[in-house]
């Protein structure tokens, strides 16, 4: 049972479409995240939600927009792509907040290609 | 001032040697700390979490944590080619629903 898991893994697509990338956890955490990680490796948050609620936007471009239908998914829908969105998104969940917040865990990891 | 550093490497160690990785932050408060490792095109995974100062060790890992001096470490003892990734060190700052990651050590354990 995997336990966060996005799709899709691979997502090649034009600039200026629009696309969309799913996330479900099953640990039964209150805090899930999206991070993207560039071709320097480095892991820079986006978004973080508390129990559907938007808590972190760390001035994403509003191209970006999460959405949290529970607690179990956090979705990332991307308008108007742009070649620099390419990257791999990273959807993770952790559970408790501020000083003693457990580990996140991370799903798989979806390559985006903007071509 | 970056909220948590890391020297990028690439560190490299001889097969069973002890490979020491470094990590300092820059919030004073925060209280939860994480290394994970990550190969390369695969997701990042826990190895070890540190909440107090002092030592905390699991089979070959140690982590090590200095709070006065912000600081925390990871030991790999007998490291092994299978431990050759990158390590990522990951810091919660107080009350806050973000963990923030360092850039990365890559570590090569040469055979």
């Amino acid at each position: 049972d995997t336990a966060v898991s996005q799709t899709p893994k691979y997502l090649v697509t034009q600039m200026g479409n629009d696309k969309s990338i799913k996330c479900e956890q099953n640990l039964g955490h209150d805090t899930m995240y999206w991070y993207k990680q560039d071709s320097k490796k480095f892991l820079k948050i986006m978004f973080s939600y508390n129990n559907k609620e938007l808590i972190i936007n760390e001035t994403v471009p509003n191209r970006f927009s999460p959405k949290s239908p529970d607690k179990a998914h956090l979705n990332l829908h991307i308008n108007s792509l742009e070649l620099g969105d390419s990257a791999v998104y990273f959807c993770a969940s952790s559970q408790g907040q501020g000083n003693m917040n457990t580990e996140a865990f991370f799903g798989q990891g979806t390559r985006l290609t903007v071509v | 001032q970056k909220e948590v550093e890391q020297n990028s490497g690439p560190l490299s160690v001889p097969e069973g040697a002890i490979a020491s990785l470094n990590c300092t932050y820059s919030d004073r408060g925060s209280q939860s700390f994480f290394w994970y490792r990550q190969y390369s095109g695969k997701s990042p995974e826990l190895i070890m979490f540190i909440y107090s100062n002092g030592d905390k060790e699991d089979g070959r890992f140690t982590a090590q944590l200095n709070k006065a001096s912000q600081y925390v470490s990871l030991l790999i003892r007998d490291s092994q080619p299978s431990d050759s990734a990158t390590y990522l060190c990951a810091v919660f700052p107080p009350s806050s629903y973000k963990l923030i990651f360092g850039s990365g050590t890559r570590l090569l354990v040469r055979p």
